[in-house]
Parts: structure tokens; C-alpha cells; sequence
């Protein structure tokens, strides 16, 4: 089936550090990939829908310049979390779906992030 | 963002038991997907549905699209303890002129099965 892989799986770093997460498709091609965070015990809450060679798209109350997106081929798209917080610790996962229409999302393992 | 009423939240069940969860909208969906998560992983895809009325078998697992396009259900057939973990109905392609892409999750069941 498809393979989505996610790295690293898990970050711990200090207050103000940037931690970039990779998202990528490994046997099919992704114009599209999603970002989710999950808090604990709850569902996932996307944050941005990522365009291969255009500008992601942000959901209502997700802050662009806090969570850059760059999804630069049909295989690869980046999550940068900038000068991060202890706030922003929160398990990340990306989705991503082949070219096809109606094709289902399928899900990479996720980044455990914290934030000291 | 819109959620859908997944239920029941939770479960505790013997082994060998039979299982069913389902999942309500106000809107109508194109595409009903079933996934799992266990701890620490990201969901895995169990069962995805296209076509209203569609009922789709994966091993032990049943999923049917209902007529209404509002509304789905998995059944789970004698449970076994590796069943444990988090179900998550999910809504794909509201026709509401959102993305034909976006996942509308439900909240989620917790399974859990005593051997």
C-alpha cells in the first residue's frame, strides 16, 4: 500500500530553537499534502493544506509565518516550526495523497515535538 | 472547523466480541474513510468508501456508505486483542466549494479489547 514516512519521529529542544519535520511520499507522486496536530486524546486538527510549487494553504487560526510549509517537489513537503515554544508541543502528522482524484489520504508515522 | 458525531467514545469489550461504531454529518460527504491510530503512530487506512450505499469488507472488518451520504459505520467481527487502539471516521470532499481533499475527522473511538 502507500507509504507515507515522516522524520525525524521525535524532537526535544530548547525554547526559541526552528525544528523542521519531513513529509514524504515514497512509492507515488503528491500534489498535495496535509499537516495535522494532535493534542492529547483528541482528533487531528489540520493546519495547512501544502501545494506542490505554490503557497500552502492556512486554516482559520494557524499562523503562517509560525508554521512554514514548503513543498517543493511532488514527493517532499517541510514543516518548519519557527522559533518554537513549550505551547508549540503537540504530535505533528502529514498526510499525503496520489494525483489520482478521490485517491484517500494516507498518514506518516507523526513527530513527537517538545518544546523545553 | 466542522466535525462529525462519531460514536460510541469509547469501548471495552471481551475478546471475540463483535464491534460497531459509526458516524453522522449534517453534511454530505463524496468519500467516507475509516482509519486506526495506535499510540504514538499516525492512523493507518482501513476502509475507504466512494459510493452511497457502498459496503466494503477488509478481513474482519465491515464499512458501509450510507444512502444519505451523511452518515457511515464500521463493524469489527470477533475482536481480537490487537484491536486495541483509536478508530477515526473521517469525511472526505463536502462539496460546501472547500478543497475536494480535506479530511473531516470525527472525534475518534477507543477500543479496548480484555483478553
Amino acid at each position: 500500500g502507500a507509504v507515507v514516512s515522516q522524520h525525524p519521529s521525535r524532537v526535544i529542544c530548547k525554547s526559541g530553537t526552528s525544528v523542521k519535520i519531513e513529509c514524504r511520499s515514497l512509492d507515488f507522486q503528491a500534489t498535495t499534502m496535509f499537516w495535522y496536530r494532535q493534542f492529547p486524546k483528541q482528533s487531528l486538527m489540520l493546519m495547512a493544506t501544502s501545494n506542490e510549487g505554490s503557497k500552502a494553504t492556512y486554516e482559520q487560526g494557524v499562523e503562517k509565518d509560525k508554521f512554514l510549509i514548503n513543498h517543493a517537489s511532488l514527493t517532499l513537503s517541510t514543516l518548519t516550526v519557527t522559533s518554537a515554544h513549550p505551547e508549540d508541543s503537540s504530535f505533528y502528522i502529514c498526510s499525503a495523497s496520489s494525483t489520482a482524484p478521490g485517491q484517500p489520504q494516507h498518514f506518516g508515522d507523526g513527530t513527537r515535538l517538545s518544546i523545553l | 472547523g466542522q466535525q462529525l458525531n462519531q460514536s460510541p467514545q469509547s469501548m471495552f469489550i471481551q475478546e471475540g466480541e463483535d464491534v460497531s461504531m459509526n458516524c453522522t454529518s449534517s453534511s454530505i460527504f463524496n468519500t467516507w474513510l475509516w482509519y486506526k491510530q495506535d499510540p504514538g503512530e499516525g492512523p493507518v487506512l482501513l476502509i475507504a468508501l466512494y459510493k452511497a450505499g457502498e459496503l466494503t469488507s477488509n478481513g474482519r472488518l465491515t464499512a458501509q456508505f450510507g444512502i444519505t451520504r451523511k452518515d457511515s459505520f464500521l463493524n469489527i467481527s470477533a475482536s481480537i486483542p490487537s484491536d486495541v487502539g483509536i478508530y477515526f471516521c473521517a469525511g472526505q470532499g463536502d462539496n460546501s466549494g472547500g478543497s475536494n481533499y480535506k479530511l473531516t475527522f470525527g472525534k475518534g473511538t477507543l477500543l479496548t479489547v480484555n483478553p
